[in-house]
């Protein structure tokens, strides 16, 4: 099975920072890979499929980059609304697995 | 809109059983893959299991393998978890989310979820 491992798993920031999260496979999953933001009490949200695609209503200060095995989601500039879990998940093979999450908190 | 709604969830013994449901509204259910996808209190998402979108194929998580049967109803618009041999471990609020749809070459992603429905294996 494929490992994924995100870092760092907490961080703190300010509103108007710049936050970068970084995902890891344990083996190339090409560009198979989709983030997520979960806030407290409510489901998952998909930001990024495909490693760099946003989808359809996220705003554009989300993106992501990266494939083979390390990957990234970058907040242009962190908004009050912004601070919740993210999580990275691989879709190149069964299972599916997701990482342990970055919670994005204010400092 | 796109909806997804769970229910079913509840306490239950260890060793019992339950039955889950996800009713789906505004999209064509039947063409889409479907998932089941765990959290446990504080705990990390886990996927569970899938089913294709014409009900020819599943697969399941290691850790529910021969326990859960996943199925789905494509005229009622609904998918179905159902939980045997339940253990303390299965705590856990239990997501049903919406895959890639038939023919698009990818199934894995998850968009959207629904609100989630907790179990709770406790004596």
């Amino acid at each position: 099975d494929i490992q994924m491992t995100q870092s760092p798993s907490s961080l703190s920031a300010s509103v108007g920072d710049r936050v970068t999260i970084t995902c890891r496979a344990s083996q190339s999953i090409s560009s198979y890979l989709n983030w997520y933001q979960q806030k407290p009490g409510k489901a998952p949200k998909l930001l990024i499929f495909a490693a760099s695609s946003l989808q359809s209503g996220v705003p554009s200060r989300f993106s992501g980059s990266g494939s083979g095995t390390d990957f990234t989601l970058t907040i242009s500039s962190l908004q009050p609304e912004d601070f919740a879990t993210y999580f990275c998940q691989q879709s190149y093979s069964t299972p599916p697995a997701f990482g342990q999450g970055t919670k994005v908190e204010i400092k | 809109e796109v909806q997804l709604v769970e229910s079913g969830g509840g306490l239950v013994q260890p060793g019992g059983s339950l039955r889950l449901s996800c009713a789906a509204s505004g999209f064509t259910f039947s063409i889409y893959w479907m998932h089941w996808v765990r959290q446990a209190p504080g705990k990390g998402l886990v996927w569970v299991s899938r089913i294709n979108s014409d009900v020819s194929s599943t697969s399941y998580a290691d850790s529910v393998k021969g326990r859960f049967t996943i199925s789905r109803d494509n005229a009622k618009n609904t998918l179905y978890l159902q939980m045997n041999s339940l253990r303390v471990e299965d705590t856990a609020v239990y997501y049903c989310a919406r895959g890639g749809a038939k023919g698009s070459g990818s199934y894995f992603w998850f968009d959207p979820w629904g609100q989630g429905t907790l179990v709770t294996v406790s004596s």
